[in-house]
């Protein structure tokens, strides 16, 4: 089972920043959070992944909580080709990624 | 980041038949690759792990002999859909590990009619 919760769906405009949370209540100490997408019919995109401090790169930001229990993945400014399903997984890097049922994000115009 | 590429995209296939799915590490070598099915509507599943120079490690309730995976060298993994039956018909999605992150391939739709 995955050890994530995700919202089933949300919704953003285009321009503004969608927020996509992640709750990991039950992560251990030398489990990474990563986060992937998939966009309907490809196969899934990395996007960023982190351990305990906050990451960022040209696609994302990455706000992990200090105990650890939950994230935030921060699109700055969606587009309509953010739309997808974002997985929230978290593993040790030497474990086999279980990807639950992720967020669905509709970004409208 | 790392390519990795998949062939064919999509195959259509009689009843019966084996069909072979390439998974391959373009710009990386990898010593582990896993694969996934997908079915309509659903989350990935993971099928087996796929380790360059040993045997596959299969999931609870996947044929081994059903789905033969052969990892012949650090940049190619093949999956065989050994004697398909239309239940077979799902998306096929390999990834490869290079570092500590997985990438994925951009799946194979596999329709057994």
């Amino acid at each position: 089972d995955a050890k994530t919760t995700q919202p089933p769906s949300m919704d953003c405009a285009e321009g503004r920043a969608a927020n996509l949370p992640c709750n990991h209540s039950t992560i251990s100490g030398n489990e990474y959070v990563y986060w992937y997408r998939q966009i309907h019919s490809q196969g899934p995109q990395y996007i960023i992944h982190g351990l305990k401090n906050n990451e960022t790169n040209e696609m994302a930001s990455l706000i992990i909580t200090e105990d650890r229990k939950s994230s935030t993945l921060i699109l700055p400014h969606a587009t309509l080709r953010d739309t997808a399903v974002y997985y929230c997984i978290v593993s040790n890097n030497t474990d086999k990624l279980i990807f639950g049922t992720g967020t669905r994000l509709q970004v409208f115009p | 980041g790392a390519v990795v590429s998949q062939h064919p995209s999509w195959v259509i296939c009689k009843s019966g038949t084996s069909v072979k799915i390439e998974c391959r590490s373009l710009d990386f070598q990898a010593t582990t690759m896993f694969w996934y099915r997908q079915f309509p509507k659903q989350s990935l599943m993971l099928m087996a792990t796929s380790n360059e120079g040993s045997k596959a490690t299969y999931e609870q309730g996947v044929e081994k002999d059903k789905f033969l995976i052969n990892h012949a060298s650090l940049t190619l993994s093949t999956l065989t859909v050994t004697s398909a039956h239309p239940e077979d018909s799902s998306f096929y999605i390999c990834s490869a590990e290079a570092g500590d992150t997985q990438y994925f391939g951009p799946g194979t739709r596999l329709t057994v009619l």
